[in-house]
C-alpha cells in the first residue's frame, strides 16, 4: 500500500480564516513533506519532517505552520493567508530522508478569497 | 543555474512513436534520481527510479550518466494514456528532499 491521504481535497477560505490541512500515511515512513504547486509549475518544497522533527523550513512565511503529531500524521495550519497563497498543497512521505522515493497524496486545492 | 533542468516541451507525437526526454542536474553530489508523471490537476506519481546501469520497465527506459550529470527517459510505442507531464526529480542531499525539474509535457495524438 503506497497511499498517502490528504484532507480536505478542496478548501476555500477567507483571508481572516484559520484552517488546517491534514495528511496521513500508514507505510511506516519516517520522512514527511509539504510541497506547494502553482499552475504549470513544479512542486516547491515547503517543509521536511524527519522522525517527527522539523528538519527543513524553506523560508516559508509564518502564516503557514506545520505540525507532526505522530509518525503517521502531518498537519499544515493556515492563518491570515493571502490570495497568492492559492495553490495545490501536496503532502508526501518516504522511508527516510536519505534519498528514497517519495509518495504523494492527492493534494488539497486551496483557494484564498 | 536551476538545480534540475528539463525541456518544457510540449512534445506532440503520434501513437506508436518513440519519444525521449532529457534532464540535467547541477549538484554532482546527488545520489538518487527519479522520473515522476503528473496528470493535469493530479498529484505526481512515481514512474521509475533511475540507476547508473540503466533500468527498464515495459515500454519505459531510464538512464543516468553521472559524468555528464544527465538523466534520460525513453518511451517506446507511445499510447494516448502516456499524455502527461514528466518530471525529472533529484534527491537534494542538502535539504534531504526531492527537487523537481519544471516538467516536460507530452501529448500523444491518435
Amino acid at each position: 500500500d503506497t497511499e498517502v491521504t490528504q484532507t480536505p481535497k478542496h478548501l476555500v477560505m477567507g483571508m481572516t480564516n484559520k484552517k488546517s490541512l491534514k495528511c496521513e500515511q500508514h507505510m511506516g515512513h519516517r520522512a514527511m513533506y509539504w510541497y506547494k504547486q502553482k499552475a504549470k509549475k513544479p512542486p516547491e518544497l515547503m517543509f521536511v519532517y524527519s522522525y517527527e522533527k522539523l528538519s527543513i523550513n524553506e523560508s516559508v512565511p509564518s502564516r503557514f505552520s506545520p505540525e507532526c503529531p505522530n509518525s503517521s500524521l502531518l498537519n499544515l495550519h493556515l492563518h491570515a493567508l493571502q490570495p497568492e497563497d492559492s495553490a495545490l498543497y501536496l503532502c508526501a512521505s518516504s522511508q527516510g530522508d536519505r534519498g528514497a522515493e517519495a509518495f504523494f497524496g492527492q493534494g488539497t486545492r486551496l483557494t484564498v478569497v | 543555474r536551476k538545480e534540475v533542468e528539463q525541456d518544457p516541451g510540449p512534445f506532440n507525437v503520434p501513437e506508436g512513436a518513440t519519444v525521449a526526454f532529457n534532464c540535467t542536474y547541477s549538484n554532482s553530489a546527488s545520489q538518487s534520481f527519479f522520473w515522476y508523471r503528473q496528470d493535469c490537476r493530479k498529484e505526481p506519481k512515481l514512474l521509475m527510479s533511475v540507476y547508473s546501469s540503466g533500468n527498464e520497465d515495459g515500454r519505459f527506459t531510464a538512464q543516468l550518466n553521472r559524468a555528464s550529470q544527465y538523466i534520460s527517459l525513453l518511451i517506446r510505442d507511445s499510447k494516448l494514456s502516456d499524455s502527461a507531464t514528466y518530471l525529472c526529480v533529484v534527491f537534494d542531499t542538502g535539504r534531504r528532499a526531492l527537487t523537481f525539474g519544471s516538467g516536460t509535457r507530452l501529448q500523444v495524438q491518435p
